[in-house]
């Protein structure tokens, strides 16, 4: 399984764009790139799920260079509400497996 | 929108008790988990259930933990005898999907055992 590498923590304050960036140097052929949000004592949110080149919803978007060894989340003028615990997590998608391997994450800091 | 639930909210046992953490997962998902996350650690994956049986299961999931769909609606996790590390938050999580990564979260149960 590829294993991930991203900052501990990050501060910004509301309103600002935030980038959040993900190593994950061994990714493999079939493996996705996806991201998820947790608030303090709630579980886990799926935002969002790339393969290559860039993704955009209604809540954040990701860019994936060529080589996908690495991967941006962006959030768009941030709130205060956006402090929470970002996951970049890699691994296949429809695969056999379907347990979600998390890393520790990126505290996201959102100041006024 | 539908949402993952989970009953109770906040469970207190003494060591060695059993409990049985409850979670109705989004109707239509044929995919269900558990993943635990101990106080300022990372969530980590339990196991995995599909058309009632055992996908997957970490190593953490040994013989005091199962893992049932008693009915249509409800899946279950019991742990027969509580010792003090398995207070944490559990989350139960489905999917639709075989294999998907977008999995959804109930709010979890936090289990302290004293």
């Amino acid at each position: 399984l590829a294993k991930t590498t991203q900052p501990i923590s990050m501060d910004s304050y509301e309103g600002q764009e935030v980038n959040i960036t993900c190593s994950h140097n061994n990714i493999a052929t079939n493996d996705y790139i996806t991201w998820y949000q947790q608030f303090p004592s709630q579980g886990p949110r799926f935002i969002i799920q790339g393969y290559k080149t860039k993704v955009t919803n209604e809540v954040a978007s990701l860019f994936i260079p060529a080589d996908r060894k690495s991967s941006t989340l962006s959030l768009p003028r941030v709130s205060l509400s956006d402090t929470a615990v970002y996951y970049c997590l890699v691994g296949d998608d429809g695969g056999a497996t379907n347990k979600l391997i998390f890393g520790t994450g990126t505290l996201l800091a959102v100041q006024p | 929108e539908p949402e993952v639930t989970q009953t109770p909210s906040h469970q207190v046992t003494q060591m060695g008790q059993e409990v049985i953490l409850r979670c109705v997962p989004i109707s239509n998902h044929l995919y269900f988990y558990w993943y635990r996350q101990i106080l300022g650690q990372k969530v980590e994956f339990l196991v995995s259930f599909y058309n009632n049986e055992i996908s997957e299961k970490s190593e953490i999931f040994d013989d005091q933990f199962s893992v049932e769909r008693p009915d249509g609606s409800n899946f279950t996790l019991k742990i027969r005898s509580t010792k003090l590390e398995d207070s944490a938050m559990y989350f139960c999580a489905s999917s639709r999907d075989r294999g998907s990564n977008e999995q959804f979260f109930g709010p979890g149960t936090r289990l302290t055992v004293l």
